[in-house]
């Protein structure tokens, strides 16, 4: 079946622009990861849903940063007024439910702030 | 200090080596742990997935944990060009929810 989906695959945006990521997750999964990739830094966790809620979100850097969840499936992760050091590998992963269960990360979008 | 130390390498090792790779971590709630392989421009995918201390196998790859030393392996034997990318250890714990830990991940590159 179809694996994790993530749109864009590259964004180049100017310091200051607000950008969108989106996410599909897999058909039936109910939990819903984001990561940021930099170099050097390894993956840090940003925030995860279970549904449309969002029970951990205590990786997100800053109030810039902020992320939704309709209807158990897509999402998409905000970043209002961005700066230089948001560029970075912004991963998605969804796994069919929590503790145990294997988290599927889609292929990324790599944002660059000039 | 980082939860999760791995060394970045890169690694570099002719095909048909024995190639392993480690983590050390400082969090002893950690319960479970994970090796995912990540190719250039791609997301990462799972390779290995174990709990608790103990010795896992599948085909050419072996887990290995060491809670008591707080010490995660990945051994990968008969190492193929296609093993060329980066390995990610990665681990949680019982109350951490759903979110994992990652280590920076190690450059693996095979030579034919």
């Amino acid at each position: 079946g179809a694996g994790v989906s993530q749109s864009p695959s590259n964004k180049v945006t100017e310091k200051g622009k607000d950008v969108e990521l989106r996410c599909d997750p897999i058909s039936g999964h109910t939990a819903l990861y984001w990561y940021r990739q930099s170099l050097g830094q390894g993956l840090e966790f940003l925030i995860y849903f279970q549904g449309n809620s969002a029970p951990d979100k205590s990786g997100l850097p800053s109030d810039r940063f902020s992320a939704e969840r309709t209807g158990g499936s897509v999402s998409t992760l905000t970043i209002q007024r961005t700066q230089q050091e948001d560029s970075a590998v912004y991963l998605c992963a969804s796994s069919r439910g929590v503790r145990t269960d294997t988290q599927y990360f889609g292929p990324g979008t790599r944002l660059t702030v000039l | 200090q980082k939860e999760v130390e791995q060394d970045p390498g890169p690694l570099s090792v002719p095909e048909g080596a024995i190639v392993s790779l480690n983590c050390t971590y400082s969090n002893s709630a950690f319960q479970y742990f994970m090796w995912y392989r990540q190719y250039s421009r791609k997301g990462p995918e799972l390779l290995m997935y174990t709990y608790s201390s103990g010795n896992k196998e599948d085909g050419r790859f072996t887990a290995q944990v060491d809670k008591s030393s707080k010490y995660i392996s990945l051994f990968i034997r008969d190492s193929q060009p296609s093993d060329s990318a980066t390995y990610l250890c990665a681990m949680k714990g019982e109350t951490s929810g759903s979110r994992l830990t990652f280590g920076e991940g190690t450059q693996l590159t095979v030579n034919p």
